[in-house]
C-alpha cells in the first residue's frame, strides 16, 4: 500500500532559526496536503499542493512539491515558539483518501 | 457556523467492551472519515462515510464498523476492544465526493482501554 514517510521525526531549534521537514511517498500522488497539530490540540490544514514543481508560500512557510510527484518540504524561515507543533504531510492517489505521515514534532525554545 | 464535534471527549473502557463514538460534521459538508491516532504516531485512516454508505476503508478489522445518517453525522463503533485500541479518535469532514479538498478535523474522543 502507499506509503507516507516524513524526517526529521523531531527537531528543536532556538527562535529565529530556521526549520525543514521533508515527506516521501512511495508512489506518484495527485496532490499532498499539510497540516499542523498543536500538542492536545487536532491537525489544522495548512495548504494542498497539486501540481508538479509547484512552490506556495503563506508568509514565513514555504512549501515545495516535487517535480516527480512524490516528495514534499515545508521549510520555515525565522520559527517563532507559535510555530511549535507536529507537522503532518498526507498524500493522495486518484480518489483515495490521504494518508498521513508519522509527522515532525517542532520545538522552538526562546 | 460550527466546526465538526465529537462526542465523548475522553471514556475509559475495559478491553472486550463495546464504544461508540459521534461526530457531527462541519455544517454544509456530506463526507466524514474516521482516523485512529495513536500516541507519536499519524493519523491512521479508518474508513470514509459519503451518503449513508462506507465508501473507503483502511486497513483495519471488522470490530471497527460505522455509520452515517441521513443528516450527514457519523457514528464509530468498537467492539471487543483491545489494549491497543487505546488512541485518539479523529473525526474529519469534508464537501466534496471526490476527495480532492482539505479535510476538517474535530477535537477527536480519546480513548483509554484498561
Amino acid at each position: 500500500g502507499q506509503q507516507v514517510m516524513q524526517i526529521p521525526q523531531y527537531q528543536h531549534v532556538q527562535e529565529g532559526e530556521d526549520f525543514t521537514t521533508y515527506c516521501n511517498s512511495s508512489t506518484t500522488l495527485s496532490n499532498i496536503q499539510w497540516y499542523k497539530q498543536r500538542p492536545g490540540g487536532h491537525p489544522v490544514f495548512l495548504i494542498q499542493l497539486v501540481k508538479s514543481g509547484e512552490v506556495k508560500k503563506q508568509k514565513r512557510l514555504t512549501f515545495q512539491f516535487g517535480e516527480a510527484k512524490k516528495n514534499s518540504s515545508l521549510h520555515i524561515t525565522a520559527t517563532q515558539t507559535t510555530d511549535v507543533g507536529t507537522y503532518f504531510c498526507a498524500g493522495r492517489r486518484g480518489y483515495s483518501t490521504l494518508t498521513f505521515g508519522k509527522g515532525t514534532m517542532l520545538l522552538v525554545s526562546p | 457556523d460550527a466546526g465538526v464535534t465529537q462526542s465523548p471527549t475522553h471514556l475509559i473502557k475495559t478491553r472486550g467492551q463495546q464504544v461508540t463514538l459521534r461526530c457531527s460534521p462541519k455544517s454544509g459538508h456530506d463526507t466524514v472519515s474516521w482516523y485512529q491516532q495513536a500516541l507519536g504516531q499519524g493519523p491512521q485512516f479508518i474508513f470514509q462515510y459519503y451518503e449513508e454508505e462506507e465508501r473507503q476503508r483502511g486497513n483495519f478489522p471488522d470490530r471497527f464498523s460505522g455509520h452515517q445518517f441521513p443528516n450527514y453525522s457519523s457514528e464509530l463503533n468498537v467492539n471487543a476492544l483491545l489494549l491497543g485500541d487505546s488512541a485518539l479518535y479523529l473525526c474529519a469532514s469534508s464537501l466534496e465526493s471526490r476527495n480532492t479538498g482539505e479535510l476538517f478535523f474535530g477535537e477527536g474522543s480519546r480513548l483509554t482501554v484498561l
